[in-house]
């Protein structure tokens, strides 16, 4: 069974600070993508990045950066010097790859990010 | 601009009606499309794969009489929450794959429900 789990529940930082949001994955799938969205009050998600499972480099992408480690089946989010518009739900997502793909999402319970000024 | 539209955004119904939600590729056609519901500070469930031309597939859970599904274009999925409910009030959130690129998924603008 394929399983998304945040931690993490919510975070507060002071502007300027980085922060660190937790994701860890189950699945049998040897080919898989992960996903990681931001959803402001507004609703909508917000699409931060996608990764696939045989691509372990880390990224970097202005203040965000993501670390996979498919030894520890994690894929975490950091923002560096966050700002109050960082402030949302942030969610990771898990779905199979391959010729099996399905494109359905498996979501984490989602982190609450406040920044306070 | 947005890739997936979803309409309404935001809908007031009242409680036994039934209201219809649609989800639309704007410059990709879909042959699949799914449906996410999200209560107040919750994840995102799915609920159903909508397939094009024929009946979608719920999820466990999930009452196919109560929430229809049409997929009757290439372009076009609706969602109706029929016999609406107080308990119905959620976020609904589409998201449709592109089947040029199999992997890439475009959700739509959600639509917030709220049944009285």
């Amino acid at each position: 069974a394929q399983k998304v789990t945040q931690a993490q529940t919510e975070i507060s930082v002071v502007e300027k600070e980085d922060v660190t949001l937790d994701c860890v994955y189950e699945t049998r799938d040897t080919t898989y993508y992960l996903f990681w969205y931001k959803q402001p009050p507004s609703g909508e998600l917000v699409f931060l990045i996608r990764r696939n499972s045989f691509d372990e480099q880390n990224e970097i992408s202005g203040r965000y950066s993501w670390n996979f480690q498919k030894s520890t089946s994690s894929f975490n989010f950091t923002i560096t010097a966050s700002q109050v518009v960082d402030s949302a739900v942030y969610f990771c997502a898990l779905s199979n790859g391959g010729s099996g793909n399905t494109g359905k999402l498996i979501f984490g319970q989602g982190t609450t990010l406040q920044v306070k000024p | 601009g947005a890739v997936v539209s979803q309409h309404p955004s935001r809908v007031i119904c009242k409680s036994g009606t039934s209201v219809k939600i649609e989800c639309r590729s704007l410059d990709f056609q879909a042959t699949t499309m799914f449906w996410y519901r999200q209560f107040p500070k919750q994840s995102l469930m799915l609920m159903a794969t909508s397939n094009e031309g024929s009946k979608a597939t719920y999820e466990q859970g999930v009452e196919k009489d109560k929430f229809l599904i049409n997929h009757a274009s290439l372009t076009l999925s609706t969602l109706t929450v029929t016999s609406a409910h107080p308990e119905d009030s959620s976020f609904y959130i589409c998201s449709a794959r592109d089947q040029r690129i199999l992997n890439t998924i475009y959700f739509g603008e959600g639509s917030w429900l709220t049944v009285v």
